[in-house]
């Protein structure tokens, strides 16, 4: 079983759409777990952490399921900005393991 | 402030040179990382330099690969003996601290080709 999995899409959806990502990992002991985003030939950048008690970024929600080892990401009114890779980052201790992300197009 | 930088932004070598990759990071920053992203593919750990620690090398895929830093300041990753499966992407991240929970700001990246 992959540390971190994500499903890969493509997600295509019309402006203005709500839509969720999830993600899986299989370490019980991972301390961190975080949603990166990864623009086409970018580096990956920081969209938000994930807590427990779920956390809210204006149109971003993050979600966490230690007992499931479960997190999900929901963005609603998605714009045609959001379009890219959303990757599923865990931390368990030093370096991050990335999920293979979950791409996003938003279409007009 | 300035961010991660990385050079070259582009290497193309033949099969079995060897080749160099350079990170700076953001100043202050205690933690640097290598990451390695193939075509369509997640990010691979490399390696991890913690302040004066030890570097853990457990994502090193092969004794080809090696890293060193200065201090708290430059990386220079090196692969000797490139082969067609190092053409990859690779990142240098870096981070105020190598506890958990902080953010990681990544470079733009080498984007290596081996012919």
């Amino acid at each position: 079983r992959k540390e971190v999995e994500q499903d890969p899409g493509p997600f295509n959806v019309p402006e203005g759409a709500t839509v969720a990502f999830n993600c899986t990992y299989s370490n019980s002991a991972s301390q961190s777990f975080f949603w990166y985003r990864q623009d086409c030939r970018k580096e990956p950048k920081l969209l938000m952490s994930v807590y427990s008690s779920g956390n809210e970024d204006g149109r971003f929600t993050a979600q966490l399921n230690r007992a499931s080892q479960y997190i999900s990401l929901l963005i609603r009114d998605s714009k045609l900005s959001d379009s890219a890779t959303y990757l599923c980052v865990v931390n368990m201790g030093t370096a991050l393991i990335f999920g293979k992300g979950t791409t996003l197009s938003v279409s007009s | 402030g300035a961010g991660v930088s990385q050079s070259p932004s582009n290497k193309v070598t033949e099969k079995g040179k060897d080749v160099e990759l350079r990170c700076d990071p953001i100043s202050g920053h205690t933690a640097l990382y290598w990451y390695r992203q193939r075509l369509g593919q997640g990010l691979e750990f490399l390696i991890y330099f913690q302040g004066n620690s030890a570097p853990d090398k457990s994502g090193l895929p092969s004794d080809r690969f090696s890293a060193e830093r200065t201090g708290e300041s430059v990386s220079t990753l090196t692969i000797q003996r490139t082969q067609q499966e190092d053409s990859a992407v690779y990142l240098c991240a870096s981070s105020p601290s190598g506890l958990a929970s902080y953010e990681q700001y990544f470079g733009p990246g080498t984007r290596l080709t081996v012919t």
